[in-house]
């Protein structure tokens, strides 16, 4: 089953404009990873933020995590026709047997 | 240059035969793993490894085999009994398991008439 679920599944906005995806899980996580797949190739890891951290950057990327909440959310600012691709939030749930999970993914394009 | 392949890209089979698609890194990971995606949709975990010799069923290894002879490599054998085989299917490894980052493959694309 999916333990990710992101929002929306897909977006479309302008060159320059901020993207923001979100992602809903249901069970506690030890952390939870964000990941890039360009069209027809492997995940590309972006950042990964644990159950103790709230928000956490790395370059244009911000990730957000709200445990009460169980979501996390992944802003991309001032975007580049190179952002396209799909975005994947994956969990490590707690008391697993520590695999991944994956969502479905948000289809991210940008817009010269 | 480490990373992780996997061979081949595309690969064409006719219904009822078995077919094994190859992964293979050179990064030095415990952990290696294989899931499947379909059009528009996440991962769904195939089979994974933790160590040499040993490995578990994913959530949709029905139909799937695997085996890990070496540290290497993680070769996955779709069967004449898995009932929809045609998917992309990636690869990864990662230095540990489960909270660790993975690093993935540029994936096999598997077409079955």
């Amino acid at each position: 089953s999916q333990q990710g679920e992101e929002d929306p599944q897909a977006l479309s906005i302008q060159e320059g404009e901020n993207a923001t995806m979100n992602c809903s899980y249901k069970t506690s996580i030890n952390n939870l990873q964000w990941y890039r797949q360009n069209s027809g190739r492997g995940l590309v890891h972006l950042i990964l933020i644990r159950s103790n951290e709230r928000e956490k950057h790395s370059g244009r990327l911000r990730v957000t995590l709200d445990t009460s909440k169980k979501s996390s959310s992944l802003l991309i600012t001032a975007s580049r026709a190179a952002d396209t691709a799909s975005y994947f939030c994956a969990t490590d749930p707690s008391g697993s047997a520590r695999q991944l999970t994956f969502g479905s993914g948000t289809q991210l394009t940008v817009l010269p | 240059d480490g990373g992780i392949t996997q061979s081949p890209k595309y690969l064409f089979r006719k219904e009822g035969q078995n077919v094994t698609l190859s992964c293979e890194q050179n990064l030095n990971h415990d952990a290696m793993y294989w899931y499947r995606q379909d059009p528009g949709q996440g991962l769904r975990l195939i089979y994974y490894s933790q160590i040499v010799n040993d490995f578990q069923k994913g959530d949709i290894a029905e139909g799937y085999s695997v085996s890990r002879e070496k540290k290497e490599s993680f070769p996955l054998t779709v069967t004449s009994a898995q009932k929809n085989p045609t998917a992309f299917y990636l690869c990864a490894s990662s230095q540990g398991h489960g909270t660790a980052e993975q690093y993935f493959g540029p994936g096999t694309r598997l077409t079955v008439t």
